[in-house]
């Protein structure tokens, strides 16, 4: 089984970079999906990591099993709840566990 | 268009009543999920189904019921036994191949009085 840990709250100044991890224990190299939650609005997707693309992404991979966000100058409109949620298994669907987020406030 | 509806948006229920959430699908995915939302806890996992007729208890099962009569609807029943059920709960589907992405519903906010 999984678990998954996120940074719980994280406050930064407009134009700020800002890095959210997630650590995770699992038996193989998941693909990492990240979701926001922007207030009042169903969860979306963000971006998608597997081990192919893993490069492209900042900071950490998928090997390593911690695969931060990271964000450049952000806005206070990026102010969110972030999820991660590592999916091992590709073809066949299984129980899914989200980190518990992270509350990004954005502040002027 | 393509996705995921859940109904009522919100949804007031005595104490001791049982109370049953919509959600449906026209994304053709097998595999549906139910999850409660608390303030600071994220998401857990309620129930899910990977197929039509069955369906498998998640991390907080204990005082709700589900079915998966077909493969569109994921109704999720929240029974007298649940002891908080004040909750807003979201609906998801998965559907199978690369992309493997989840799809949530709005949510439904349940407030028990």
């Amino acid at each position: 089984s999984n678990s998954v840990k996120q940074t719980g709250q994280i406050t930064v100044s407009e134009g700020a970079s800002v890095t959210m991890n997630c650590t995770y224990t699992s038996t193989g190299y998941p693909t990492l999906f990240w979701y926001v939650e922007y207030p009042s609005k169903p969860l979306q997707l963000l971006q998608r990591e597997t081990m192919e693309n893993s490069k492209n992404f900042g900071g950490g991979n998928i090997k390593d099993k911690n695969s931060p966000i990271v964000k450049y100058s952000v806005q206070v409109s990026d102010s969110a709840v972030y999820y991660c949620l590592p999916l091992l298994k590709i073809c066949t669907a299984s129980k899914l566990t989200f980190g518990t987020g992270t509350r990004l406030q954005v502040t002027l | 268009d393509g996705g995921i509806t859940q109904s009522p948006k919100y949804l007031f229920r005595k104490e001791g009543q049982n109370v049953t959430l919509s959600c449906e699908q026209n994304l053709n995915h097998d595999a549906m999920y139910w999850y409660r939302q608390d303030p600071g806890q994220g998401l857990r996992l309620i129930y899910y189904s990977q197929i039509v007729n069955d369906f498998q208890k998640g991390d907080i099962a204990e005082g709700y019921s589900v079915s998966r009569e077909k493969k569109e609807s994921f109704p999720l029943t929240v029974t007298s036994a649940q002891k908080n059920p004040t909750a807003f709960y979201l609906c998801a589907s998965i559907g199978q191949g690369f992309l493997n992405e989840q799809f949530f519903g709005p949510g439904t906010r349940l407030t028990v009085l």
